[in-house]
């Protein structure tokens, strides 16, 4: 079973805050890392799917960084909204599992 | 809403018995993956189906069963319940099998008493 770890756990931030969190994970194992955004009470949602050294995804205010030779992913939120309020996984696809990390739930406060 | 349907959203059933969840992927799809979400864990990556073969196995007991049937609809089945596998168990599905977005359903929110 392989680690991945998110941090941190929790984050409270005000409307309009930037934010980021981390989700890291051994490196030796990598295909890809999956970021899934899931709001309470519904399923998760796809975000991103990044496969590359380097590799940088946007979405609109969300957008992410991949570094596969030291293991960790960034997930970035400019300007967050009450909507952005959710719970952000990453999972590490070693081409054969998949292994979710325990998700950083975030709070924006108006 | 994702285009995956997954049957039925609530069951409640007793210790012993056996259940069967139902997954229909989004059109185009090839791939289903089962997952398990308890209380006190994360998600568990249970097992993937791609075109009708088993194509990854995660952590799945010997007591769950899978398959994906020609028109790609996958069936979970959980025999000899027990109070733990109280569950939220999920569904998803992609065009391929690696490395791709998957797409969630809704999930079955299975209470075993």
């Amino acid at each position: 079973i392989l680690n991945v770890e998110q941090s941190p756990q929790s984050l409270h931030v005000q409307e309009g805050d930037s934010t980021n969190f981390t989700c890291s994970f051994p490196s030796s194992n990598f295909y890809a890392l999956h970021w899934y955004r899931w709001e309470t009470a519904k399923s998760p949602e796809a975000l991103f799917v990044m496969t590359l050294n380097g590799d940088e995804k946007k979405k609109g205010r969300i957008s992410a960084t991949l570094n596969t030779k030291e293991g960790y992913s960034y997930l970035y939120i400019k300007g967050s909204q009450p909507e952005d309020s959710a719970t952000y996984l990453c999972a590490l696809n070693t081409g054969n599992q998949f292994y979710f990390g325990t998700g950083t739930s975030l709070t924006v406060i108006p | 809403d994702s285009g995956v349907t997954q049957t039925p959203k609530h069951l409640i059933t007793a210790t012993g018995q056996r259940v069967t969840l139902r997954c229909s992927p989004r059109s185009g799809d090839l791939s289903v993956y089962w997952y398990q979400q308890s209380l006190d864990q994360g998600l568990q990556f249970l097992i993937q189906y791609y075109n009708g073969e088993e194509r990854a196995k995660g952590n799945i007991l010997e007591r769950f069963s899978a398959q994906q049937f020609p028109d790609l609809h996958s069936e979970l089945n959980l025999s000899s319940l027990e109070l733990g596998d109280s569950a939220l168990y999920f569904c998803a599905s992609s065009v391929a099998y690696r490395g791709e977005t998957q797409y969630f359903g809704p999930g079955t929110r299975l209470l075993v008493l």
